[in-house]
């Protein structure tokens, strides 16, 4: 089946460092792929849209100069907090949508845990 | 607002119980999905939905769409503890952009 690998699984680090976080679609080319955010106990929201080669597109609410996204290729969409502060700490999943057998609108990563110290 | 929401928030069943978690949205939805998500990690997709009255079914779990396809209901039969974890149910309601919006989530704990 299709397959999202995003890395890393687990980040801490220390209050305004900036984090990058990979979505990679491994077996199939991903023309969008899509971010979502999870606090505790809730339910994905989410951050925002990206197609390939072009910019991506935000939900309202989410800043996009704290949040940037990269989506230079088919298989790859990069996720950089920047300056990240302890209520940037979250559960980040990345998610891919394109040509696949199976019927699923999206293929979803294992998710990124971040935690700002 | 919440375009869709799940009932109930949580659940805790004895094994071996049937149980029933629903989910409303105030829109017609182009397509409904189930997924399950243990904690801290992705989601493990469940099933699809996309025709008005369509059930389908995969070992113990049922899911149905109605009519109107407003409203989803996901059944497990004979509950197990392998069947915990986080219920969500996700819905493309614009049909043009492949997005999915989710809904509040449904946290199941099976007791043995």
């Amino acid at each position: 089946g299709a397959v999202v690998s995003q890395h890393p699984s687990r980040v801490i680090c220390k209050s305004g460092t900036s984090v990058k976080i990979e979505c990679r679609s491994l077996d199939f080319q991903a023309t969008t792929m899509f971010w979502y955010r999870q606090f505790p106990k809730q339910s994905l929201m989410l951050m925002a849209t990206s197609n390939e080669g072009s910019k991506a597109t935000y939900e309202q609410g989410v800043e996009k100069d704290k949040f940037l996204i990269n989506h230079a290729s088919l298989t790859l969409s990069t996720l950089t907090v920047t300056s990240a502060h302890p209520e940037d700490s979250s559960f980040y999943i990345c998610s891919a949508r394109g040509w696949t057998r199976d019927n699923q609108p999206q293929h979803f990563g294992d998710g990124t845990r971040l935690s700002i110290l | 607002s919440q375009e869709l929401e799940q009932s109930p928030q949580s659940l805790i069943v004895q094994e071996g119980k049937n149980l029933t978690i629903n989910c409303t949205s105030s829109k017609t939805l182009y397509g409904l999905y189930w997924y399950k998500q243990k904690y801290g990690e992705g989601l493990i997709f469940l099933m699809m939905l996309q025709k008005g009255g369509e059930e389908k079914s995969h070992e113990k779990i049922t899911a149905k769409l109605d009519e109107k396809k407003q409203q989803s209901s996901l059944h497990i039969t004979a509950s197990q503890p392998s069947h915990a974890g986080i219920y969500l149910c996700g819905a493309d309601t614009s049909g043009a952009t492949n997005k999915l919006i989710f809904g509040t989530g449904t946290l199941l704990a099976v007791q043995p």
